[in-house]
């Protein structure tokens, strides 16, 4: 069965700082990944995406992530971030032909200036 | 273009209720995908709906049901209710079920069960 696992579950960082959160996966197939962010308050939304091609995937925000297929991890990374970065992120995992997500459980960060 | 639409935003109902959510995806996405959100569990996948017909169900109890409609817009059924049964409920739609699309989420629907 697929599982995604967040190692880091609470990050506080002050403003400029480089961020790097975690992310491992546990599937045999080809899979698609994505990292959530939910703002307080706010919808889950869409940060970035890896499906094929070049492993290194920029979204949006100044957000990147490297996918490391023999490692099974996609982890997420800002060079500098800032106050209004303060959200929770999310890893998740969908294999070929199909929506269904799965989650990892969510890192909560938070940016303090 | 307005996003996902999920009715109603909050909800309260005793044990043993049963209750149905609704969701309205974006004009033009056929797949809609429905999640529970709790601060124990995380978000954990219920169904995925395309084209009426439900694709993928999560490792929830027949309690849970839903459905999609021509128009693509879902509902979702919980009956008889537990204490466990609050939480976020949130709905997601893309344009098809491929899994290399987009998904939008809505704001969810919080419900809580006295």
């Amino acid at each position: 069965a697929q599982s995604v696992s967040q190692h880091n579950h609470h990050v506080i960082l002050s403003e400029a700082a480089s961020l790097e959160l975690g992310c491992n996966y546990s599937y045999g197939g080809t899979v698609n990944l994505f990292w959530y962010v939910q703002y307080p308050g706010q919808h889950l939304q869409l940060l970035l995406k890896y499906f094929s091609g070049d492993p290194l995937v920029k979204g949006i925000k100044g957000f990147e992530a490297e996918f490391i297929k023999s490692k099974f991890s996609f982890n997420l990374r800002k060079p500098s971030v800032q106050w209004s970065d303060t959200a929770e992120y999310f890893c998740a995992v969908s294999s070929h032909n199909t929506d269904k997500l799965i989650f990892g459980t969510g890192t909560r960060l938070q940016v303090f200036p | 273009k307005a996003g996902v639409t999920q009715t109603p935003r909050y909800l309260i109902k005793t044990r043993g209720q049963q209750v149905t959510l609704s969701c309205s995806p974006i004009s033009g996405h056929r797949s809609v995908s429905w999640y529970q959100q709790t601060p124990g569990q995380g978000l954990q996948f219920l169904f995925e709906y395309f084209s009426e017909t439900q694709r993928n169900k999560g490792n929830f109890p027949g309690r849970f049901s839903g459905r999609q409609f021509s128009n693509s817009r879902s509902e979702m059924n919980v009956s008889t209710l537990e204490l466990g049964d609050s939480a976020l409920y949130l709905c997601a739609s893309s344009f098809s079920a491929s899994g290399s699309n987009e998904q939008f989420f809505g704001p969810g629907t919080r419900l809580t069960v006295l």
